[in-house]
């Protein structure tokens, strides 16, 4: 089993669609969790952090269940812009590497 | 105030040679890790440097090896290029070597033919 695992895509959406993307995670003791985005040949940035309680950031809902070692990324009112691979990251407790999922690729279409 | 660069950004490479990649971090980091990614997959951890230190190593053969330099920079060699080494390797900096998250160079794009 690999250690962080997310829908396996392509997602297809039309402009305003919702979109959710789920990512499961092997290790129980994993402290820290991100969103990172990726276009085409560049390199990951930093979308959200993602927090126990949940957090929001505009048309962004990032949650996470410790419980059952599962995060998601919610993407409101879809943009053509928001067409990008998304790559679910957890850093395991006491560790400095982070460890990202093979990432998931959305298209939004007009 | 500048970001973590990195050089070259594009390299073509026989099998069996070496190649180093280099890196700056960003402003004010102190800390270097270097991914490799593999085309359709997500970075995988190849290793980070603090204090001019191998602080920790993901699962990569001994052909990959780094070095930190006093002013921070990095620079990642890989010797006896195999196929399998075509890839984009990031370097990503950050202040301390159990900070997250981190922030990603463009990369540099490795061909080996």
């Amino acid at each position: 089993r690999k250690e962080v695992e997310q829908d396996p895509g392509p997602f297809n959406v039309p402009e305003g669609a919702t979109v959710a993307f789920n990512c499961t995670y092997s290790n129980s003791a994993s402290q820290s969790f991100f969103w990172y985005r990726q276009d085409c040949r560049k390199e990951p940035k930093l979308l959200m952090s993602v927090y126990s309680s949940g957090n929001e950031d505009g048309r962004f809902t990032a949650q996470l269940n410790r419980a059952s070692q599962y995060i998601s990324l919610l993407i409101r009112d879809s943009k053509l812009s928001d067409s990008a691979t998304y790559l679910c990251v957890v850093t395991p407790y006491n560790n400095n590497d982070m460890r990202f999922g093979a990432g998931t690729r959305l298209t939004v279409k007009p | 105030d500048a970001g973590v660069t990195q050089s070259p950004t594009h390299l073509i490479k026989t099998r069996g040679q070496q190649v180093t990649l280099r890196c700056s971090p960003k402003s004010g980091h102190d800390t270097v890790s270097w991914y490799q990614q593999a085309l359709g997959q997500g970075p995988q951890f190849i290793f980070q440097y603090y204090e001019e230190e191998e602080r920790q190593r993901g699962n990569f053969p001994d052909r990959f090896s780094g070095h930190q330099f006093p002013n921070y920079s990095s620079e990642l060699n890989v010797n006896a290029l195999l196929l399998g080494d075509s890839a984009l390797y990031l370097c990503a900096s950050s202040f301390g070597p159990g900070s997250s998250p981190l922030h990603f160079g463009n990369g540099t794009r490795l061909t080996v033919t």
